[in-house]
């Protein structure tokens, strides 16, 4: 099965300092990740997608994910957080399964909180 | 386009009492799906769907019932109630269930509490 690991709970960031929201992967064969965020008391929002391709991936809000196959990280990054940005947030694998459809699995969420 | 909607967006229940969590899709996605959220667990998936008529079980599907009569609907029936279904529901659906690279869009959650 594949997997994602977030090392860390909860990362504090200056507004105006650059973020990092770190995650490493476990699959076997190709990996097709994901970066989801969620603010309080609402549904997940989706950031961006590692399918193919260049390593850095852009996304949504100014965020932007770098692939590291050697690594086998997907870390998510900003090169200016903004207070806006405090939010959980998730990383996700495709897995397959074994009736033929696929999911998300998620990873255990990191807490961004960006301070002023 | 709604995207993707739940209701209720909270409720209580008693212990085994049993209630269907409604999701619906406006986007005309084949695939849907249900997790559950709890603290320190990330998501979990409870049972999907890659169309209509077709349904198949997640990670942690027992004690829950799903049917998917309709592309845009896919309600989430929890039979007998237990303190341990309390947890943030999320909906979420995609274009397709084959290949894994399309994005999933989340719903708004159903926060459900069993007392």
């Amino acid at each position: 099965a594949q997997s994602v690991a977030q090392p860390e709970d909860q990362v504090n960031v200056a507004e105006g300092n650059p973020l990092t929201v770190k995650c490493t992967y476990s699959v076997s064969g190709n990996p097709y990740l994901f970066w989801y965020v969620q603010y309080p008391n609402r549904g997940l929002q989706f950031l961006l997608k590692y399918i193919t391709g260049d390593n850095l991936v852009k996304g949504s809000y100014g965020f932007e994910a770098e692939f590291n196959k050697s690594q086998t990280s997907f870390h998510l990054k900003k090169p200016s957080a903004l207070v806006s940005d405090s939010a959980l947030y998730f990383c996700a694998v495709r897995d397959i399964l074994t009736g033929g459809g696929n999911k998300l699995t998620f990873g255990t969420g990191t807490q961004l909180k960006v301070e002023l | 386009n709604a995207g993707v909607t739940q209701t209720p967006k909270f409720q209580v229940l008693k212990t085994g009492q049993s209630m269907t969590l409604q999701c619906a899709q406006d986007m005309n996605h084949e695939y849907m799906s249900w997790y559950r959220q709890d603290p320190g667990m990330g998501l979990r998936l409870i049972h999907y769907s890659v169309g209509a008529g077709i349904t198949d079980q997640g990670e942690v599907p027992n004690g829950y019932n799903v049917s998917r009569s309709t592309t845009e609907d896919f309600p989430l029936r929890l039979l007998s109630a237990a303190p341990s279904q309390t947890s943030v529901y999320f909906c979420a659906s995609s274009w397709t269930g084959r290949g894994g690279t399309d994005t999933q869009y989340f719903g708004p959650g159903t926060r459900l509490t069993v007392l």
